[in-house]
């Protein structure tokens, strides 16, 4: 079960720039917990994108950027490129289950 | 830096247990810094947290699972592993570790992860 609701899928045209949501609730996003995002290539393991809701690890691109507000939680990739057609996972922590590490159900993301 | 990677069996009969084991590289699970989780992917499907284990031995684990998960640490080895009992077709995933990195006040996140290993579950 995901207790951190996104959207199935979005697509944009290269070059655009597309929104992810990431919805929780007072025991999680909304309680002030952090928000992370990762990504997730084609048959390969996810990888950080983002921490601490707006924070970028070496290597990522400044194309991809995160905000959070309230129980929501947005991921942001500007200039979208072909490369970033992949999952994409948010993930939190709630404190209603015993410190569990909780993630979103997951966006595909497609370039047209 | 830090790598991670995990071993195991591909196949396991219903009923029985399954155990993984994850090898870290490039820096130690006895680092009072980390955490060290597992999660897991059924087939097209999200991505599930399975529960952690501090280098002491202390441990969590996802509430909404059922009891049938440990979690253990050799650090001797450098190695920390998940045993599953009493399998079923519904433990068929794609399991990940991972090194868990922190902030303040309950920021929590994961890097690196390791490749994966797909176990599948049937007779």
């Amino acid at each position: 079960q995901s207790v951190l609701t996104q959207p199935p899928s979005v697509s944009g045209a290269p070059g655009q720039r597309v929104t992810i949501s990431c919805t929780g609730s007072s025991s999680n996003i909304g309680a002030g917990y952090d928000v992370h995002w990762y990504q997730q290539l084609p048959g390969t393991a996810p990888r950080l994108l983002i921490y601490g809701n707006n924070n970028r690890p070496s290597g990522v691109p400044d194309r991809f950027s995160g905000s959070k507000s309230g129980t929501s939680a947005s991921l942001a990739i500007t200039g979208l490129q072909a490369e970033d057609e992949a999952d994409y996972y948010c993930q939190s922590y709630d404190s209603s289950l015993s410190g569990s590490r909780v993630f979103g159900t997951g966006t595909k993301v497609t370039v047209l | 830096q830090v790598q991670l990677q995990e071993s195991g069996p591909g196949l396991v009969k219903p009923s029985e247990t399954l155990s993984l084991t994850c090898t870290v590289s490039g820096g130690s699970v006895s680092s009072g810094s980390y955490y060290w989780s597992w999660i897991r992917q059924p087939p097209g499907k999200g991505l599930e947290w399975i529960g952690y284990i501090y280098y002491s031995g202390i441990t969590n684990y996802n509430p909404s699972l059922k009891s049938l998960f440990t979690i253990s640490v050799d650090t001797s080895k450098n190695q920390f592993s998940l045993k599953i009992n009493s399998v079923t077709a519904a433990d068929t995933a794609v399991y990940y570790c991972a090194k868990e990195g922190r902030g303040g006040g309950g920021s929590v996140w994961f890097d690196p992860w390791g490749q994966g290993t797909l176990v599948t579950v049937s007779s």
